[in-house]
């Protein structure tokens, strides 16, 4: 089993939809999840924390983490052409020097 | 702004001739990353930097190496470049009370 799992895409919605995106992981050790949006040829960026289960929102996006079940999800309101890109999760155990565990990436275009 | 920077942003480079890439961040985080990226792949780690205490990854090849001459700096060099080492380098930076922020990558060319 890999320690995490993304769908890959490519999502193709129109302007305006609900975007959903998904991770799930093995590693009951995480303690910390990501979700970074990189564009085309550009590194990625943080767009979102967080450390507890629970919802986290932050203007358009919120961020869902269920520990129970070991799933994450990204939803995206109004989505914009501007959010085409490819969304990353990731995981960490803590802040300090541990390194990411990265999803695979979801491609996302969203057409006008 | 506070931020990671990267240079140069494209490398072309010859199979064989060493090449350097280059991170600074003003963001005073005490832990630097390089990270690989292969086409519609995830990021790879290479190895980091806690301070000046330097930790490679179990698989990184020999070929790369990294210097951090100082708090701000890090740098990335691949001694022999072959074909297979084409890719976006990403350089990233944390602290214990902050998670990673990525520089805009620097895309490696191997000819």
């Amino acid at each position: 089993q890999k320690e995490v799992e993304q769908d890959p895409g490519p999502l193709s919605v129109p302007e305006g939809a609900i975007v959903s995106l998904n991770c799930t992981y093995s590693n009951s050790a995480f303690q910390y999840f990501m979700w970074y949006r990189q564009y085309s040829r550009k590194g990625p960026e943080l767009l979102m924390y967080t450390y507890s289960s629970g919802n986290k929102e932050d203007g358009r996006f919120t961020a869902q983490v269920d520990k129970s079940s070991k799933y994450i999800s990204l939803f995206i309101r109004d989505s914009q052409p501007s959010d085409s890109a490819t969304y990353l999760c990731a995981f960490q155990r803590s802040y300090n020097t541990d390194k990411l565990i990265f999803g695979t990436g979801t491609r996302l275009q969203v057409f006008p | 702004d506070a931020m990671v920077i990267q240079n140069p942003r494209y490398q072309v480079t010859q199979f064989g001739k060493p090449v350097t890439l280059s991170c600074s961040q003003t963001l005073n985080h005490n832990v630097m990353y390089w990270y690989q990226q292969k086409s519609s792949q995830a990021p790879k780690l290479l190895f980091h930097y806690y301070d000046k205490d330097f930790n490679n990854e179990a698989d990184t090849p020999d070929n790369f190496q990294s210097r951090r001459p100082n708090t701000s700096f890090c740098f990335l060099d691949i001694r022999s470049p072959g074909l297979g080492d084409a890719a976006m380098y990403l350089c990233a930076t944390s602290s214990v009370t902050d998670t990673q922020y990525f520089g805009p990558g620097t895309r490696l060319t191997v000819l």
